[in-house]
């Protein structure tokens, strides 16, 4: 089955520090993957998504994720994070497993900006 | 174009009652999944509707039901409430099947219950 794995549960980081928010799939033939952004008491809103092409994909807000087959990953990254980012992030994957197509979700990490 | 909605807000039930919850999606949209969001599991996927249809489920009890109406509005209802009913709950929306090459999900606000 597929699944997804944030490494990380939370993330302190001083403003105007960089980031970057680990995640790791299980293996498909082939996957699309999505970064989601929750700010708090709203839902979830996509960041970026990687379908094909390009392995550095560039979001909103100044994010990017890479995705990496052999590794099996798709971490997030700002160069420069900012107070409004604070916020859970949750990375997702979608594949087809026995000709279902299935959504999963991580556990979210949890990014705490510092002043 | 609107986002997807999610009514009510916020809702106040004690163990045993039922309640229903309901989600208009995107215009256009077909899908309409549902999750479940605590502190402790995260986002679990609750059930998945297309053109009136459940399409996937997740592993969730009977208590727990929704249906797909033919303007793609979807209401969930969980019966004989428990405590551990208490979460957020989400709806998301989709052209095509969640899942489907490249989807991307647009969800609402969410839906704030607390059984007491």
């Amino acid at each position: 089955a597929q699944s997804v794995t944030q490494l990380d549960s939370q993330v302190p980081v001083f403003e105007e520090a960089p980031v970057e928010l680990r995640c790791n799939y299980s293996s498909s033939v082939s996957v699309y993957l999505f970064w989601y952004v929750q700010y708090p008491n709203q839902g979830l809103q996509l960041l970026l998504k990687y379908l094909s092409g390009s392995t550095l994909v560039k979001g909103i807000n100044g994010f990017e994720a890479e995705f990496n087959k052999s590794q099996t990953s798709f971490h997030l990254r700002k160069p420069s994070v900012h107070i409004s980012d604070t916020a859970e992030y949750f990375c997702a994957v979608s594949a087809a497993t026995s000709g279902t197509y299935k959504y999963i979700f991580g556990t979210g990490t949890r990014l705490k900006v510092l002043a | 174009k609107a986002g997807v909605t999610q009514t009510p807000r916020y809702l106040i039930k004690t163990r045993g009652q039922q309640v229903t919850l309901s989600c208009s999606p995107i215009s256009g949209h077909r899908s309409v999944s549902w999750y479940q969001q605590t502190p402790g599991q995260g986002l679990q996927f609750l059930f998945e509707y297309f053109s009136e249809t459940q399409r996937n489920k997740g592993n969730f009890p009977g208590r727990f039901s929704g249906r797909q109406f033919s303007n793609s509005r979807s209401e969930m209802n969980v019966s004989t409430l428990e405590l551990g009913d208490s979460a957020l709950y989400l709806c998301a929306s989709s052209f095509g099947l969640a899942g489907g090459p490249g989807e991307t999900q647009y969800f609402g606000p969410g839906t704030r219950l607390l059984v007491l």
